[in-house]
């Protein structure tokens, strides 16, 4: 099946900083790609979508100055999450279309401690 | 709008018995259907899809899963569950006409006994 890389798989970064996710669809052209926020034991939220060369689309009640998204190239986007605070440590998820596909595939997600 | 609902919030099942994850979805047109499962601390893998023809559909793992149009539901099932089917699985609907957006159920634990 496609596959999706996220990096990192985990990381923590202090108050204030920011941290940049990237996802990959390494087998496979996306031109449209999802971000999801997780929090634990609970369902995925959609973030943002993700298309290349334009803008992403953001969903209502996420801050598109706080979660920077940019989607440069057919096989890569990227997260940024910017003056990260605690609240916005998560499990963060990317998702990508295979062109022409039907089936949206998933990346292992990335973790984000903000301490 | 879409919407998913999986009505229970965890199911358990002695290992070898079969194992049934229910999904009712509400959408304006004609669904497409996925389930996925996750693992701790991991993304979603795919498991089955239907978009159009056979009610019934066989994806990975022996998991199948069946279209019900006049139910509205999408129910998961495998005939005899293992202890590795022990996981989160989601049920999600997608509409072409939102921009090929998924929206996903709440999630249902599954644990599967020895």
């Amino acid at each position: 099946g496609a596959v999706v890389s996220q990096h990192p798989s985990w990381v923590i970064c202090k108050s204030g900083t920011s941290v940049k996710i990237e996802c990959r669809s390494l087998d496979f052209q996306a031109t449209t790609m999802f971000w999801y926020r997780q929090f634990p034991k609970q369902s995925l939220m959609l973030m943002a979508t993700s298309n290349e060369g334009s803008k992403a689309t953001y969903e209502q009640g996420v801050e598109k100055d706080k979660f920077l998204i940019n989607h440069a190239s057919l096989t890569l986007s990227t997260l940024t999450v910017t003056s990260a605070h605690p609240e916005d440590s998560s499990f963060y998820i990317c998702s990508a279309i295979r062109g022409g596909g039907n089936t949206i595939y998933f990346g292992e997600g990335s973790w984000l401690t903000v301490v | 709008a879409q919407s998913v609902a999986q009505p229970e919030d965890q199911v358990n099942v002695a290992e070898g018995n079969p194992l049934t994850v229910k999904c009712t979805y509400s959408v304006s047109g004609n669904p497409y259907l996925f389930w996925y499962v996750q693992y701790p601390n991991r993304g979603l893998q795919f498991l089955l899809k239907y978009i159009t023809g056979d009610n019934l559909v066989k994806g990975s793992y022996g998991f199948e899963a069946e279209f019900n149009k006049s139910q509205t539901s999408f129910h998961l099932k495998k005939p005899s569950a293992l202890v590795s089917d022990s996981a989160l699985y989601f049920c999600a609907v997608r509409d072409r006409a939102a921009g090929n957006k998924l929206t996903f159920g709440g999630g249902t634990r599954v644990l599967v006994k020895p």
